[in-house]
């Protein structure tokens, strides 16, 4: 069924570096990959997506990839700045109409 | 478009009241869910729905109605706040399932005394 695990649940990463977070899904139902930023007392919002038929996309300093053989896709952050700091989410629907979000994964960017 | 909206946005309970929280949407969006979200926690999925007429349980139901007469309207019933229920409670539309993107309302905060 639809399970989705995101690691790691936190990240504290120096301004300028990058920062790299993954979620594994458990079917290979979904052609569907999108990462959510949520600032504080924010709504989530869509950044990036992904569909099935590519391994990679890239938006400015942010990215995702995936992997459909290992059956997980990863977001990548380079040049961080203090306004990335976030808690980011994944979110699968899998062979259901679910749509599951990830744990999520709080980044702290320190200047 | 006024996208994803959400009444009330803040609301207060005792335990035992019901109370019924609103959202609508203009994009004629046939996929609606639902989400709590504890503090310093994820999202979780209380009930969705692929259509008017249809719904469905998710993760967390338990103490949660809804229902879905039209394709804009999506409410989401308290039957009996208990304090467990305090959360910010988050409405999502998208065009499909799992292959598009979901707008967020502004989302409740609702406090159960």
């Amino acid at each position: 069924g639809e399970n989705v695990e995101q690691h790691p649940s936190t990240l504290s990463v120096q301004e300028g570096d990058s920062a790299v977070i993954k979620c594994t899904y458990s079917d290979s139902a979904s052609n569907y990959f999108p990462w959510y930023k949520q600032e504080l007392g924010k709504r989530p919002q869509l950044i990036i997506d992904i569909r099935s038929n590519v391994g990679e996309k890239k938006d400015q300093r942010i990215a995702v990839t995936l992997n459909k053989t290992a059956k997980h896709f990863s977001l990548h952050i380079t040049e961080t700045q203090p306004e990335d700091s976030a808690v980011y989410f994944c979110d699968y629907g899998g062979a259901t109409n679910k749509l599951i979000f990830g744990t999520g994964t709080l980044l702290a960017v320190q200047p | 478009n006024a996208g994803v909206t959400q009444t009330p946005k803040f609301q207060v309970l005792k335990t035992g009241q019901s109370m019924t929280l609103q959202c609508a949407q203009d994009m004629n969006h046939e996929y609606m869910s639902w989400y709590r979200q504890d503090p310093g926690m994820g999202l979780r999925l209380i009930h969705y729905s692929v259509g008017a007429g249809i719904t469905d349980q998710g993760e967390v139901p338990n103490g949660y109605n809804v229902s879905r007469s039209t394709t804009e309207d999506f409410p989401l019933r308290l039957l009996s706040a208990a304090p467990s229920q305090t959360s910010v409670y988050f409405c999502a539309s998208s065009f499909g399932t799992g292959d598009g993107e979901q707008f967020f309302g502004p989302g409740t905060r609702l406090t159960v005394l």
